[in-house]
């Protein structure tokens, strides 16, 4: 069974300019979170898609945006991109909304 | 308080010996406790995890301690490997409309030959 898969792994963008970073999960999953992870920070969540809706955001501002699509594949957008924003941002899929999550391997995004 | 405490950041461990990371928490409402392996360029990897309810989970060389009353939990490796190198995450799940994990600052665990 393929695990996460998550794409472009390495990005690198200019300040000012806006990102959008692609999820695929696990098969027959259908919840898909999305995480940053910094040194200085560590993991911090995102936001959670279930169904097509957003149904958790964390404290990030409105410049972090993310949808799914029916086939339960992700997608989440940085739009006006600050130097802060340079992270490894991960992807993680779940069964249920209360199952164990799976992480993919990461988008690394450079913001110089 | 949605916070949750990792200690040591880092550790060394010998070769055979029994490597021990530690978390505490605050929020009685997290229900479900993972621990995630991660290397160098890859993203967590589900180790182990407990729910409240349970005391202590072992799957082969790893073990989840878990304290309610304290609300600590902890990691132990047993007969420690130089493949188990890696940097080991803590978290806490709490449910609000959807799952959420709250990691801890990671420790990062050689484990010498």
């Amino acid at each position: 069974k393929a695990g996460v898969t998550q794409t472009p792994r390495y990005l690198i963008k200019t300040r000012g300019q806006q990102v959008t970073l692609s999820c695929s999960p696990i098969s027959g999953h259908r919840s898909v979170s999305w995480y940053q992870q910094t040194p200085g920070q560590g993991l911090q969540f995102l936001f959670e898609y279930f169904s097509e809706t957003q149904r958790n955001k964390g404290n990030f501002p409105g410049r972090f945006s993310g949808r799914q699509f029916s086939n339960s594949r992700s997608e989440m957008n940085v739009s006006t991109l600050e130097l802060g924003d340079s992270a490894l941002y991960l992807c993680a899929s779940s069964l249920a909304r209360t199952t164990e999550a799976f992480f993919g391997q990461g988008t690394r995004l450079t913001v110089v | 308080q949605q916070q949750v405490k990792q200690s040591p950041q880092s550790l060394i461990v010998q070769k055979g010996g029994i490597s021990i990371i530690n978390c505490a928490y605050e929020n009685t409402a997290f229900d479900y406790f993972p621990w995630y392996q991660q290397f160098p360029g890859k993203g967590p990897a589900l180790l182990i995890a407990i729910r409240p309810d349970v005391s202590e989970k072992k799957e082969g060389r790893f073990t989840i301690s878990f304290n309610k009353s304290a609300k600590q939990f902890s990691l132990h490796i047993m007969d420690s490997q130089p493949g188990d190198s890696a940097t080991y995450f803590c978290a806490a799940r709490i449910i609000q409309g959807a799952q959420k994990l709250v990691f801890g600052q990671g420790t990062r665990l050689t484990i010498n030959p």
